[in-house]
């Protein structure tokens, strides 16, 4: 069973507007969220995480992510898009079972347009 | 401090033969995670330690593969008689703990010809 999907693999937007890239999950707990940047030729980057805090979380560079229950969502999102954004972005799940898997979504790629 | 540090950066290998890809975690870091990404696709979960023992390696995906990490610190992920299907980036990341975020080193780009 998929434990997370990102429904994009590839999302484009002008420099200036807003990002959206989109996270679902499915959970029979509680789960912990995370979303990675992954620069060309660099390493995975934490840019936020959701671990049963404030619901709506802040990262670095501009981004938060909100959590919804209801709606097993943990969108990503920024008010106004960078060039150095351009990069994959990946949404993880960390699931409570006996285990510490950590899943990654597909991941979706990022075009930022001048 | 020091990130994750992973070697080789490329392994270029014929089908059938042996590696050895090494990583070596942040100091202090209990928990460490090997993944293995191929192109297109996100990093798939193969084995996490927790200090000396392998906590879960379930991800490992025949009996070919093989991971240790004998003093709680350094790992290293073992690949018998390569296949082609082999190659791929493989990733390793480190964790204070088995809660928290992992940090990721840059990966071995692992070729099998």
């Amino acid at each position: 069973a998929q434990s997370v999907t990102q429904l994009d693999s590839h999302v484009s937007v002008s420099e200036g507007t807003p990002v959206l890239l989109r996270c679902n999950y499915s959970s029979s707990y509680s789960p912990s969220l995370f979303w990675y940047v992954q620069h060309p030729n660099k390493g995975l980057q934490l840019l936020l995480k959701y671990t049963s805090a404030a619901t709506l979380v802040k990262g670095i560079n501009g981004f938060e992510a909100e959590f919804k229950k209801s709606e097993t969502s943990f969108h990503l999102t920024k008010p106004s898009a960078h060039m150095s954004d351009a990069a994959e972005y990946f949404c993880v799940v960390r699931l409570e079972r006996g285990g510490n898997q950590f899943y990654f979504g597909t991941g979706t790629s990022l075009t930022v347009i001048p | 401090g020091a990130g994750v540090s992973q070697t080789p950066s490329n392994k270029v290998t014929e089908k059938g033969k042996y590696v050895e890809l090494r990583c070596d975690p942040i100091s202090g870091h209990t928990a460490l995670y090997w993944y293995r990404q191929s192109l297109g696709q996100g990093p798939e979960f193969l084995i996490y330690f927790q200090g000396t023992g392998a906590a879960d390696d379930s991800g490992l995906p025949n009996d070919r593969f093989f991971a240790v990490r004998p003093e709680g610190s350094v790992s290293t992920l073992k690949i018998q008689r390569t296949e082609r299907g082999d190659s791929a980036v493989y990733l390793c990341a480190s964790s204070p703990d088995r809660v928290n975020e992992q940090f990721f080193g840059p990966g071995t780009r692992l070729t099998v010809l």
